[in-house]
């Protein structure tokens, strides 16, 4: 049974700075794995997909990679602005006859003015 | 990119009442359709899986009798909670994939269950 974690729960960092979210998964037997948005009260934007033949992807300043022999993925948010402040979910799909995507609790973004 | 609509965003209803929620694809056709539930600060929670034309796949745990899924166009799927009750108050949210094998799923915007 997939698992996917994120850790920490929270975070706050000064508007400017760059950062790493990190995204763990248990089985490495997956189609791809996504990287969301969600602010409060609302639904999910996608944010990027990287198929499992894939390194990684870059969308603005945001880049995500995925690691599948160690189990892992990271999303870089370059020179973060108070506006990035949200929830970060990341969400693994896996292969096999019980094929679904598995989320993460998520990660709480706050970028400080 | 694809576009997957839901209604209503918000709805309040009575103990004991059912309530159906609607979800779209705008712009492309969905093959298969997902309705997860999400509860404060918690993760998404898969509730079931539809095919058009096919019943629903229920995760475990979760009633079929209570939460009613109908899929029967590619463009439009379902969720009627029936006989609704305070703990069933929760955001729903419903995504969609398109065959084309790439296994992106597009999400709506959620809907806000409050059951009185």
């Amino acid at each position: 049974k997939q698992e996917v974690t994120q850790i920490p729960a929270a975070l706050s960092v000064p508007e400017g700075e760059n950062l790493v979210l990190n995204c763990s998964f248990t089985d490495s037997a997956i189609y791809n794995l996504q990287w969301f948005r969600q602010d409060p009260g609302k639904g999910l934007t996608s944010l990027l997909l990287i198929q499992s033949s894939q390194r990684e992807q870059t969308s603005g300043r945001l880049n995500a990679s995925l690691d599948k022999s160690s189990g892992r993925s990271t999303l870089y948010i370059a020179a973060s602005q108070p506006g990035d402040s949200a929830t970060y979910l990341c969400a693994a799909y896996s292969t096999g006859a019980n094929s679904k995507l598995t989320f993460g609790k998520g990660i709480t973004l706050s970028v400080r003015p | 990119g694809a576009v997957v609509s839901q209604h209503p965003s918000r709805v309040i209803c009575k103990s004991g009442t059912s309530v159906k929620i609607e979800c779209r694809s705008l712009d492309f056709q969905a093959t298969t359709m997902f309705w997860y539930r999400q509860f404060p600060k918690k993760s998404l929670m898969l509730m079931a899986t539809s095919n058009e034309g096919s019943k629903a796949t229920y995760e475990q745990g979760v009633e079929k009798d209570k939460f009613l899924i109908n899929h029967a166009s590619l463009t439009l799927s379902t969720l009627t909670v029936t006989s609704a009750h305070p703990e069933d108050s929760s955001f729903y949210i419903c995504s969609a994939r398109d065959g084309t094998g790439r296994y992106e799923q597009y999400f709506g915007p959620g809907t806000r269950l409050t059951v009185t």
